[in-house]
């Protein structure tokens, strides 16, 4: 699977979008591209995923460039609850094992 | 739906002793359960894949006599951390991945426990 890269930490301020981004320059064609977020102590709960057309669902956005070499996640209104780890994750649809790396620290702040 | 639990939620044992810690699907069958460990400050490292009814497959440098695992039922993963010591102290999660045809929102792969703490003196 190809390798993501996120920025360690960002804050954002409640009630404003928040935007994650993530690099993953080496994506392949039959790659996915899946978001999770950790809230401290608890187990990851999945955002959202996507292959190469823009997504949205109850949570969040996910905006995939055209050539598919960086996405973002965004948190249209930002709430305290919201503070956690987000991990991008590329795999391949029909594989198993999703591949963890340190995410970033999202803080929201009052 | 697509609940997955675990139990206990954390624990302490002392050094030396063995320790059960489950994870169940309370909602849904899974074929295919996953078992990861975090350190503090760290992410999420993955152990070991069980699939029901046959033997789990470990990750390289994970002990499969160490962290031994039994995926006994559709709904239940149980992994024994045997003669534990202090290192083995971590935040355990498991995961679920369901069997098809079960209607279950989204198309997201594996559901996620809440984690259990291990702390081992």
């Amino acid at each position: 699977d190809a390798k993501t890269t996120q920025p360690p930490s960002m804050d954002c301020a409640e009630g404003r979008a928040a935007n994650l981004p993530c690099n993953h320059s080496t994506i392949s064609g039959n790659e996915y591209v899946y978001w999770y977020r950790q809230i401290h102590s608890q187990g990851p709960q999945y955002i959202i995923h996507g292959l190469k057309n823009n997504e949205t669902n109850e949570m969040a956005s996910l905006i995939i460039t055209e050539d598919r070499k960086s996405s973002t996640l965004i948190l249209p209104h930002a709430t305290l609850r919201d503070t956690a780890v987000y991990y991008c994750i590329v795999k391949s649809f029909g594989n198993e094992k999703l591949t963890f790396g340190t995410g970033t620290r999202l803080t929201i702040i009052p | 739906g697509a609940v997955v639990s675990q139990h206990p939620s954390w624990v302490i044992c002392k050094s030396g002793t063995s320790v059960k810690i489950e994870c169940r699907s309370l909602d849904f069958q899974a074929t295919t359960m996953f078992w990861y460990r975090q350190f503090p400050k760290q992410s999420l490292m993955l152990m070991a894949t069980s699939n029901e009814g046959s033997k789990a497959t470990y990750e390289q440098g994970v002990e499969k006599d160490k962290f031994l695992i039994n995926h006994a039922s559709l709904t239940l993963s149980t992994l024994t951390v045997t003669s534990a010591h202090p290192e083995d102290s971590s935040f355990y999660i498991c995961s679920a991945r369901p069997g098809e045809g079960q209607g279950l929102p989204g198309s997201y792969e594996q559901y996620f426990g809440p984690g259990t703490r291990l702390t081992v003196t």
